[in-house]
């Protein structure tokens, strides 16, 4: 069974621009959320899915990020217009049994 | 404000030795309490987690201890091995598929 995977793994863009990151959840797995981690700090929840609808979105940071789930597969985040501070890896999880999240390898971000 | 705090910040320990972590919560809605594992360059994987109906939790080399009054949880690595090297996270969930919140993590190094 494939896990969890996320796209790209690295990027790398100047302030202004903007990125979009992609996930791809495990077959089946209605739940899916993103998390971020800046670095040293914590694993921050950024927004929840349920199939294609938004289940909450009280950690998404501002309206410059934009999160879709189409037809309850993939999802991808965008950052329109990326700043300094959005630099992190960012997380996509996903979940079955509404228990275990099964975490993807990550997305490094880095906004110069 | 952190809601899981977590120390400490990193640990180093010999081979055979034992590695301690501790976490602690405000949120007396938690009610399940996982700890994750994270190599470099991977996303984080649950190793073990325990509910607080009870006070402690085996798994192999890996035991959750839980002091339901005093809002603390621990992991101990017995006999850690070279291994077990990576960043640990402590994470706490309110409800069935709700968002995890998570600590700052520990880097681990065990050493020869």
């Amino acid at each position: 069974e494939a896990g969890v995977t996320q796209f790209p793994s690295h990027s790398v863009i100047e302030k202004g621009q903007t990125v979009t990151l992609r996930c791809d959840p495990i077959s089946g797995h209605d739940n899916l959320y993103w998390y971020r981690r800046v670095m040293g700090k914590e694993i921050k929840f950024l927004l929840h899915f349920v199939k294609e609808s938004k289940q909450d979105e009280s950690g998404m940071p501002n309206n410059r990020f934009l999160a879709e789930r189409t037809g309850g597969t993939y999802s991808t985040l965008k950052v329109q217009p990326a700043e300094l501070e959005d630099s992190g890896v960012y997380f996509c999880a996903s979940s079955q049994d509404r228990v275990q999240q099964f975490f993807g390898p990550g997305t490094r971000l880095t906004v110069l | 404000q952190q809601q899981v705090k977590q120390s400490p910040q990193s640990l180093i320990v010999q081979k055979g030795g034992i590695s301690i972590i501790n976490c602690a919560y405000e949120n007396t809605a938690f009610d399940y309490f996982p700890w994750y594992q994270q190599f470099p360059g991977k996303g984080p994987a649950l190793l073990i987690a325990i509910r607080p109906d009870v006070s402690e939790k085996k798994e192999g080399r890996f035991t959750i201890s839980f002091n339901k009054s005093a809002k603390q949880f621990s992991l101990h690595i017995m006999d850690s091995q070279p291994g077990d090297s990576a960043t640990y996270f402590c994470a706490a969930q309110a409800g069935t598929a709700s968002k995890l919140t998570f600590g700052t993590g520990t880097r681990l190094q065990v050493t020869l």
